[in-house]
């Protein structure tokens, strides 16, 4: 099973948008709605942001919002902050019945 | 709150075998599938194996199957891992996380804090 793809890095300055994108195929990302985005600072454990696809868990900031474009997923942070600077992971459930997850975007606020 | 603590990992030559532990404080535990997730350092994160919540079906990575076996004790709230044949490609965080269904299809909603297990050649 191939990770799925994310862009290396990102950047954008303080104020601005910036959107991961997270490219799968028809038998993960596009074929379920278990598309979730986890949020990872140096030497923490991950942090839920984005869950099936759209969804924000209680406690995440209304910044975050997730969508989807056939087997693309993404994810959009409005109004960068300095915070916000970590790395970002996609995951999917899969028709093979395992679970993957994309290879890291290492966000940069410039 | 719902905590996770992993232990168990360690220093451990290529060929050996280690089992790691990952104790829930959860009161439905019973409720909710469980993962093993582990970052190689400097990596991304890689899905390693999960659970139902029953312990009735197991999932592993190609990169594990064969090698690597998942289970849990419902009556202790713990989850483990049985790494066995590990090689220095093995050396990695690993992280146990839950999902808020019974079959890890979801998403993971809460992580533990990872135990490091490293594989000399």
């Amino acid at each position: 099973q191939s990770a799925l793809t994310q862009p290396a890095s990102v950047s954008g300055y303080p104020g601005q948008s910036i959107t991961i994108s997270c490219t799968g195929v028809s038998s993960d990302v596009g074929a379920y709605n278990y598309v979730s985005w986890y949020q990872q600072h140096p030497g923490k454990a991950p942090k839920l942001m984005i869950y099936d696809v759209t969804n924000r868990p209680s406690g995440v900031s209304n910044r975050f919002s997730g969508s989807r474009s056939g087997n693309t997923a993404s994810l959009t942070i409005s109004g960068l902050q300095a915070q916000d600077e970590a790395d970002y992971y996609c995951r999917s459930y899969t028709s093979r019945n395992t679970l993957v997850f994309g290879g890291g975007t290492k966000l940069t606020v410039l | 709150d719902v905590q996770l603590v992993e232990s168990g990992g360690g220093l451990v030559q290529s060929g050996e075998s280690l089992r790691l532990s990952c104790t829930v404080s959860d009161f439905n535990f019973n409720n909710h599938g469980l993962s093993w997730v582990r970052q190689a350092p400097g990596k991304g994160l890689e899905w390693v194996s999960g659970i139902s919540s029953s312990g009735g079906s197991t999932y592993y990575a190609d990169s594990v199957r064969g090698r690597f076996f998942i289970s849990r004790d419902n009556s202790e709230n713990t989850l483990y891992l049985q790494m066995n044949s590990l090689g220095p490609e093995d050396t990695a965080v690993y992280f146990c996380a839950r999902s808020p269904d019974a079959y890890n299809h979801y998403y993971f909603d809460y992580w533990g804090q990872g135990t490091l297990v490293t594989v000399s050649s």
